[in-house]
Order: structure tokens, then C-alpha cells, then sequence
């Protein structure tokens, strides 16, 4: 079954950084018809879409983000990555990877990772 | 971007009651939503995409319906694991927006 798991330094400091990967086991990035997403979770809040990347390398980023971030496809293995520049600590939240699949009908993210919390502070 | 506004923010009900939440759409989002649980600590799981067709696996009990702008989700008869926090998304158009959630108790 396809599974995805973040990894990353859980505490950036002030001004930095930040950088996470996604490993997508049960399925390939290379394939069409998805999206490989970011979603954040700020502390006891709702959820905040990040953007995404698409198996060709075309990427799409959230507007009040897109300033400070980097998506990229892996360069070996099943992954990709975010990175975000500058953070303060309004960006410590969990941050999700997630495949959103892409129809014709419908499109909706059907698999998740499990989460990684990443705490802004010095 | 398409503003998502759910409600009640959270409610408490029985085991075996109907629950139904609500989630407005700030523009026309068509059928183009879907619905999460979220449970403590762990990811949000897929419910319901594409208004009203219910993910592979998901119980009978999960509803959804509406178009346009007003949609509802349902819970036909509560059971204590469904104890979680409910979100609608809308699909329309990027950026992808949530609603603010709904906390279910028991």
C-alpha cells in the first residue's frame, strides 16, 4: 500500500532554514495523475495548504508562502522536498506530505504522512 | 482564495445520535469538496471526496451531500471511535482551503 513519511530537523532557529523530505513507498512519483503535497498543521489549529510538486517538476505554491519556498523532486529515490526560507515562529507547525489524487471527477488527498512537528525557536 | 466556513466549531452527542455538520463555501465550489477525521496525533484520514461518495472502506454511517455553495456532512449514528475533529476542503480551485474544523465528543 502507498505510504509517505516526512523527515527533518523538528527545531529550526529564527531566520533559517527549513527542510523536509517526503519518502513515498507503494507507488511512484514518476507516475501521472498526482500531486505531492505539503499541508501544515499550526499548534491546535486547522490546516494550511503548502503547494505542490508534480511528477514532471512543475510545481505549485500557496501565494502567502510562495516568497519564501522551494519544492523539489528527489534526486535519488522515491522522494521530494520542501524547503522554506526565513521562518519565524508563526511557521512552527506539523507539516504533512500528502498525495493528492487527480481525476477527472474529483481530486482529493487520499494518502497522508504520519506528520512531523518542526519548532521555530533559538 | 475560497474561504471555508464550518460549523457548529464543536459538539458534544450521544452514542447512536445523527450528527450533522456544516460547511459553506465563500464562492460556487460545485461538488467539489471532501471531508477528513482527524484524530489526536495522527494524520487527517480521507471520509468523503467529491461531495458525497465515501472512501473505499470508510463505514456507512459517513454521509455527505450539497453542491454549490452549502454542504453537509453526517455521522447516521455516532459510535465512540468516531470521536475526532471533521474538516471540509474544497477542491475548485488552488490554493486548496479548509474549514476550520468541527471537534466531536462524546
Amino acid at each position: 500500500q502507498v505510504q509517505l513519511q516526512e523527515s527533518g530537523p523538528g527545531l529550526v532557529k529564527p531566520s533559517q532554514t527549513l527542510s523536509l523530505t517526503c519518502t513515498v513507498s507503494g507507488a511512484s512519483i514518476s507516475s501521472g495523475g498526482y500531486h505531492w503535497s505539503w499541508i501544515r498543521q499550526l499548534p491546535g489549529k486547522g490546516l494550511e495548504y503548502i503547494g505542490y510538486i508534480y511528477y514532471s517538476g512543475s510545481t505549485y505554491y500557496n501565494p502567502s508562502l510562495k516568497s519564501r519556498l522551494i519544492m523539489s523532486l528527489g534526486t535519488t529515490g522515491n522522494q521530494f522536498s520542501l524547503r522554506l526560507t526565513s521562518v519565524t515562529a508563526a511557521d512552527t507547525a506539523v507539516y504533512y506530505c500528502a498525495r493528492e489524487v487527480v481525476t477527472a471527477r474529483a481530486e482529493y488527498f487520499q494518502h497522508w504522512g504520519q506528520g512531523t512537528l518542526v519548532t521555530v525557536s533559538s | 482564495d475560497i474561504q471555508m466556513t464550518q460549523s457548529p466549531s464543536s459538539l458534544s452527542a450521544s452514542v447512536g445520535d445523527r450528527v450533522t455538520i456544516t460547511c459553506q463555501a465563500s464562492q460556487d465550489i460545485r461538488r467539489h469538496l471532501n471531508w477528513y477525521q482527524q484524530k489526536p496525533g495522527r494524520a487527517p484520514k480521507l471520509l468523503i471526496f467529491d461531495a458525497s461518495t465515501l472512501e473505499t472502506g470508510v463505514p456507512t454511517r459517513f454521509s455527505g451531500s450539497g453542491s454549490g455553495t452549502d454542504f453537509t456532512f453526517a455521522i447516521s449514528s455516532l459510535q465512540p471511535e468516531d470521536i475526532a475533529t471533521y474538516y471540509c476542503q474544497q477542491y475548485n480551485s488552488l490554493p486548496r482551503t479548509f474549514g476550520g474544523g468541527t471537534k466531536v465528543e462524546i
